[in-house]
């Protein structure tokens, strides 16, 4: 099992572009969800999804798009970059929506920078 | 609102001793999680240990352990017998509705 993968690795943007990141997972988990880390802090969740169709915010949604159109994956869409958007950007999934008692598994990173 | 508060920016311990880093919580919510995560130099996320807000032990997870102090809200980590390959970020985070995290502890193991 590859578990939770994220692509791109890395992407530089200009102000103004549009980009979508995308995350897969293959252990079948209902939950998923996009986090972003800015230099020395901790994740902050902009968006996440309890199953197939669904999306709710987090606590920095503003600025991003997503999408669950199958279980294993997950979009994060930016519409138009902002420099402020620079961070690296981590999806991670769940197995069910128990959140309390449910372990996050977390891909590998995209690195975002926006000029 | 949750909040997760980590104090200590930047912990060092000696190879082969034991390890604190502190995490508080602040919620109203009675059914909650508490997680700590490793993050080593290379980026990925680590998950090291969970404990539930009804759990009535604290949890443990080989040489990590979670003293879970509820009624003053604090989920410190406990790492015994400090390895070098322990030296990276740990993070405190504490699910209910989505999930919270702290700011962080860096933690470098000298030999």
């Amino acid at each position: 099992n590859a578990g939770v993968t994220q692509t791109p690795k890395f992407r530089v943007l200009k102000t103004g572009q549009s980009m979508t990141l995308l995350c897969a997972q293959d252990m079948n988990h209902e939950y998923m969800y996009w986090y972003r880390q800015d230099p020395g802090m901790g994740l902050r969740l902009i968006h996440y999804s309890v199953g197939e169709g669904t999306t709710a915010k987090g606590e920095v949604p503003d600025g991003y798009n997503v999408s669950r159109l199958k279980k294993q994956n997950f979009l994060l869409g930016l519409e138009s970059a902002a420099p402020s958007q620079t961070s690296v950007y981590f999806c991670a999934s769940s197995r069910s929506g128990r959140v309390v008692a449910d372990t996050q598994y977390f891909g590998p990173g995209t690195r975002l920078t926006v000029l | 609102a949750q909040k997760i508060t980590q104090t200590q920016p930047g912990m060092f311990v000696q190879e082969k001793e034991a390890v604190t880093l502190d995490c508080t919580y602040d919620t109203s919510d009675p059914s909650y999680g508490l997680f700590w995560y490793k993050q080593p130099s290379s980026g990925e996320m680590i998950f090291l240990i969970y404990q539930g807000s009804y759990d009535q032990q604290n949890a443990t997870e080989g040489r990590y352990s979670l003293n879970f102090q509820k009624a003053r809200k604090s989920a410190n980590l406990v790492i015994s017998a400090s390895q070098l390959g322990d030296s990276a970020m740990y993070f405190c985070a504490m699910s209910y509705n989505d999930m919270r995290f702290g700011a962080g502890t860096r933690l470098t193991v000298k030999p």
